[in-house]
């Protein structure tokens, strides 16, 4: 089954405290993002990638690190929590990058990872 | 930043009735998408229309765009209990390959039984 997989999905966790969650898609897509949702915010981008080794930040990429060393996983770490980073985070995945092929523009989302810092 | 803006923020309507739900974006976009996402899930792709269509269908969805009027409208017809979810119109500015799909803030649909 063709899908964006996130773990972990719910997670609270300390001030300071590095962590990382990641994401996986089993579809061969080259782009892949992280989003963060907040309440009256929307989806904010925070960092994209449009194939191995090439990312770029996005809107609040601030104390957010990415990488992407394999096509299929887009690991989002936290070097150093802070309680306003606590949110609703989403992975999605697509064919290619936004613009070049709006046929296959379609972004396929992960199921959440609920993240609280205290 | 922000490019779309759903209009209304919250509608709450009677199952079998009619929803519509507006969008309107600053920039020109070389295309717009629809996504739908129940409560505290990951969004779901409904519906994408470029900027040289003007209508496009999907089961019961019909998507328009204006691009005129920097708007486009999503309505979806004979409304189901099931419909009640947020919906998010997103856009993809026309500014070449690396441009990004920017969301706005959503619209919140109740479709009551």
């Amino acid at each position: 089954e063709a899908q964006v997989t996130q773990n972990p999905r719910y997670l609270i966790t300390v001030t300071g405290k590095k962590l990382t969650v990641t994401c996986s898609q089993n579809m061969n897509h080259e782009y892949m993002s992280w989003y963060r949702q907040d309440p009256g915010l929307g989806l904010r981008q925070i960092y994209y990638s449009m194939n191995v080794e090439v990312t770029d930040k996005g809107d609040v990429p601030e104390g957010y690190k990415v990488s992407r060393k394999e096509k299929r996983n887009f690991p989002l770490i936290l070097e150093s929590p802070s309680p306003n980073q606590t949110s609703l985070y989403f992975c999605a995945s697509s064919l290619s990058p936004s613009g070049r092929y709006p046929s296959t523009d379609t972004q396929y989302f992960g199921p959440g990872t609920r993240l609280t810092v205290l | 930043s922000q490019q779309g803006e759903e209009d209304p923020q919250a509608l709450s309507i009677q199952e079998g009735e009619n929803a519509t739900m507006n969008c309107s974006y600053k920039t020109s976009i070389n295309n717009l998408q629809w996504y739908r996402q129940n409560s505290g899930r990951g969004l779901v792709h409904l519906i994408l229309i470029r900027s040289n269509e003007r209508e496009k269908h999907s089961g019961r969805l019909r998507v328009t765009l204006d691009t005129s009027k920097k708007s486009s409208s999503l309505l979806i017809t004979a409304s189901r209990a099931a419909d009640t979810a947020s919906y998010f119109c997103a856009t993809v500015p026309n500014t070449g390959a690396n441009s990004k799909l920017t969301f706005g803030k959503g619209i919140t649909l109740s479709v009551r039984p």
